[in-house]
């Protein structure tokens, strides 16, 4: 069954460093966003993204966030410079035309 | 049940017995999904129903839409230990963007 896989599922990081999340989504799907988790609370819209451009943004995804399709098949989340506040589960997700969105196992950043 | 201010509930029963979750949301709707989550994993999406919908079942899984009511329920019937999850309601806003806004969700602990 094809599925959406993270990368990396845990990454620690010093606060103020720059760090990429990756993604690959389900390969025929068009639509592709990024969720937050952080532990404890609801679910976050970050972005999404369709033919190659950013379709909306939530209110969490300023300056520092930026999003990617550098090829084919990887949806990357780069974070310019990390906060404390910004640990939590990243969650990639992509959806065809049906609505459900099928999301991916999570990268869980740390920021120390 | 979950809204956006409202704190998650817990819920305990025996293996076999259903387990009935509700949501409620404020904004008007394309459509409303579940999705379940268990710990430190991905979210899965279990059930999609439109605004033009009063329920909808698959499976073991039934959803009721009240749009009058801006509230949903999800019924797991004959429930299994392995149903042991959080179960999370998701509103795609009337625009359509599956800008998914979730609520707080529902812990099930399903007993053998």
């Amino acid at each position: 069954e094809p599925e959406v896989t993270q990368t990396p599922s845990h990454q620690v990081t010093q606060m103020g460093q720059e760090v990429i999340l990756r993604c690959v989504p389900i390969s025929n799907h068009l639509y592709f966003y990024w969720y937050r988790q952080i532990l404890g609370q609801k679910v976050e819209f970050l972005v999404s993204f369709y033919n190659n451009e950013i379709s909306e943004k939530s209110e969490i995804f300023d300056d520092q966030f930026s999003v990617e399709r550098p090829d084919g098949s990887n949806f990357t989340l780069k974070i310019r410079s990390t906060k404390l506040e910004d640990s939590a589960m990243y969650f990639c997700a992509s959806s065809g035309t049906a609505g459900e969105l099928f999301f991916g196992e999570g990268s869980r950043l740390t920021v120390l | 049940s979950q809204q956006g201010e409202e704190d998650p509930q817990a819920l305990s029963i025996q293996e076999g017995e259903n387990a009935t979750m509700n949501c409620s949301y404020k904004t008007s709707i394309n459509n409303l999904q579940w999705y379940r989550q268990n710990s430190g994993r991905g979210l899965v999406h279990l059930i999609l129903i439109r605004s033009n919908e009063r329920e909808k079942h698959s499976g073991r899984l039934r959803v009721t839409l009240d749009t009058s009511k801006k509230s949903s329920s999800l019924l797991i019937t004959a429930s299994r230990a392995a149903d042991t999850a959080s179960y999370f309601c998701a509103t795609d806003p009337f625009y359509g963007n599956n800008r998914l806004a979730f609520g707080k969700g529902n812990q099930v602990v399903v007993i053998p």
